[in-house]
C-alpha cells in the first residue's frame, strides 16, 4: 500500500495568516495525462469531509481561492492563505493512484 | 443536489454482523464508482472499500478483506456494505462517498455517516 505522511500533525495560525501542510507519498502518484492522483479534504467536527483540491492542484467549484495545492510525484503541499475562522478543521491528503486509496494521518489547523 | 444518506449502523457485539446502506440521489448513480471510508474514535480517515459503477470490480483494504462485502443496486440507487466478524477495531463512523468517475478518482461527495459500535 502507498503510505501518505503528512506534516505537521497540527499547527496554530493567526487569523489572516498562512498555513502550509505537507504530504509525502511513499510512491510516485503521477500518472498519464500529466496528472498527480492526489486530493486534499477538509474535515470539520460533526460534518462529512469535503473535497477541496483534486489532481494535486485543481480547486473544486465553490472552494475559496485562498486554498491552493501544489507539488508533483511524491511531495505535495496544501496552502491556506489569509486564514479565516471557518478554516479551523483537520486536513487530509489522499492518493487515488491505486487502491487502497490511502489517506494521510491528518493535520489539525487551529487559530 | 447530490445527496448520500447512510443507514444501518448501531451497536453490535464482537463477532457480529451488520448491513449498512447508502441511498443516493441527485446524480446518475449507475455512472459512478462508490467508496466507503471510516473514521474510528480519535483516528483519521481510513479508506475501506470501493466498487465500480457497474459492480463488476470491487476493492478492499487489507484490514477488512474477507470480512466486508460491498455491493450496489443501481436500479434502486443504493450502495451497501455488509460487515461480518466485527471487532472493536471496526468501531467507527462509516461514510459512503461518491467517486468523481471511476474508482481511481477523488471523492467529491460524502454522506453524513453512520456509526457502528462494536461492544459487548
Amino acid at each position: 500500500d502507498i503510505v501518505m505522511t503528512q506534516s505537521p500533525a497540527s499547527l496554530s495560525v493567526s487569523l489572516g495568516g498562512r498555513a502550509t501542510i505537507n504530504c509525502k507519498s511513499s510512491q510516485d502518484v503521477f500518472y498519464s495525462s500529466y496528472k498527480n492522483y492526489l486530493a486534499w479534504y477538509q474535515h470539520k467536527p460533526g460534518q462529512p469531509p469535503k473535497l477541496l483540491i483534486s489532481w494535486a492542484s485543481s480547486r473544486e467549484s465553490g472552494v475559496p481561492d485562498r486554498f491552493s495545492g501544489s507539488g508533483s510525484g511524491t511531495d505535495f503541499t496544501l496552502t491556506i492563505t489569509s486564514l479565516q475562522a471557518e478554516d479551523v478543521a483537520v486536513y487530509y491528503c489522499q492518493q487515488y493512484y491505486t487502491t487502497p486509496g490511502t489517506f494521510g494521518q491528518g493535520t489539525k489547523v487551529e487559530i | 443536489e447530490v445527496q448520500l444518506l447512510e443507514s444501518g449502523g448501531g451497536l453490535v457485539q464482537p463477532g457480529g454482523s451488520l448491513r449498512l446502506s447508502c441511498a443516493a440521489s441527485g446524480f446518475i448513480f449507475g455512472n459512478y464508482a462508490m467508496t466507503w471510508v471510516r473514521q474510528g474514535p480519535g483516528k483519521g480517515l481510513e479508506w475501506v472499500t470501493a466498487i465500480s459503477a457497474n459492480a463488476d470490480s470491487t476493492f478492499f483494504a487489507d484490514s477488512v478483506k474477507g470480512r466486508f462485502i460491498i455491493s450496489r443496486d443501481n436500479s434502486k440507487n443504493t450502495l451497501f456494505l455488509q460487515v461480518h466478524s466485527l471487532g472493536a477495531e471496526d468501531t467507527a463512523i462509516y461514510y459512503c462517498a461518491k467517486n468523481n468517475a471511476g474508482w481511481l478518482t477523488p471523492l467529491d461527495y460524502w454522506g453524513q455517516g453512520t456509526l457502528v459500535t462494536v461492544s459487548s
